[in-house]
């Protein structure tokens, strides 16, 4: 079945480490996404690719780092300089290209806790 | 300024009867697209339904219509015989068209959370 993965579902941290989110898709998408969402807020969009080896930051990319070396694959990582990085956390992907129309699939999110 | 105003943070509802969650939005941007995304307690978002600014007709998709507004610059999502299985939040969201060409993120609301009882 076509989709999006994301691991862990549940990831703990301590304060000052990185820590690297993953998420896969296998619907041939070039585009993805990676929003942060926080308690009763909608999401907020922290880096986008619309191809491999190209990204540009959403609103709120500082403390994040991310890369697009596959087409299927877009890891996150928090860093240490994320000053408030407990948030749920979901990729996204689209067929890409310019336009209104072209609609986002979410992967089922991976809750990041930091103690 | 919010780019996307959900007004109503939380709905109880009977269940079998229709709801309409409101959803306002600002651009100045004349080529635009509206989304409905579906957040269950388990929190994937699941795509519902689509609606673009030069549409000329209202989306429709199974028990889920848009009743898109373009001169308020509102895109009320409404949902007809609802189910116990609809209970979940809802966001609204928008993405502008990119002058630049290629794909960008979207835009969301705060959400409205929707409990239908039995």
């Amino acid at each position: 079945d076509g989709g999006i993965t994301q691991s862990p579902k549940y990831l703990f941290r301590k304060e000052g480490q990185n820590v690297t989110l993953s998420c896969e898709q296998n619907l041939n998408h070039d585009a993805m996404y990676w929003y942060r969402q926080d308690p009763g807020q909608g999401l907020r969009l922290i880096y986008y690719s619309q191809i491999v080896n190209d990204f540009q930051k959403g609103d709120i990319a500082e403390g994040y780092s991310v890369s697009r070396e596959k087409k299927e694959s877009f890891p996150l990582t928090v860093t240490s300089a994320q000053k408030n990085p407990t948030a749920f956390y979901l990729c996204a992907s689209s067929i890409g290209g310019s336009g209104r129309t072209d609609t986002q699939y979410f992967g089922p999110g991976t809750r990041l806790t930091v103690l | 300024a919010q780019k996307i105003t959900q007004t109503q943070p939380g709905m109880f509802v009977q269940e079998k009867e229709a709801v309409t969650l409101d959803c306002t939005y600002d651009t100045s941007d004349p080529s635009y697209g509206l989304f409905w995304y579906k957040q269950p307690s388990s929190g994937e978002m699941i795509f519902l339904i689509y609606q673009g600014s030069y549409d000329q007709q209202n989306a429709t998709e199974g028990r889920y219509s848009l009743n898109f507004q373009k001169a308020r610059k509102s895109a009320n999502l409404v949902i007809s015989a609802s189910q116990l299985g609809d209970s979940a939040m809802y966001f609204c969201a928008m993405r502008e068209a990119n002058s630049g060409g290629g794909a960008d993120g979207l835009t969301f609301g705060k959400g409205t959370h929707l409990i239908i009882q039995p």
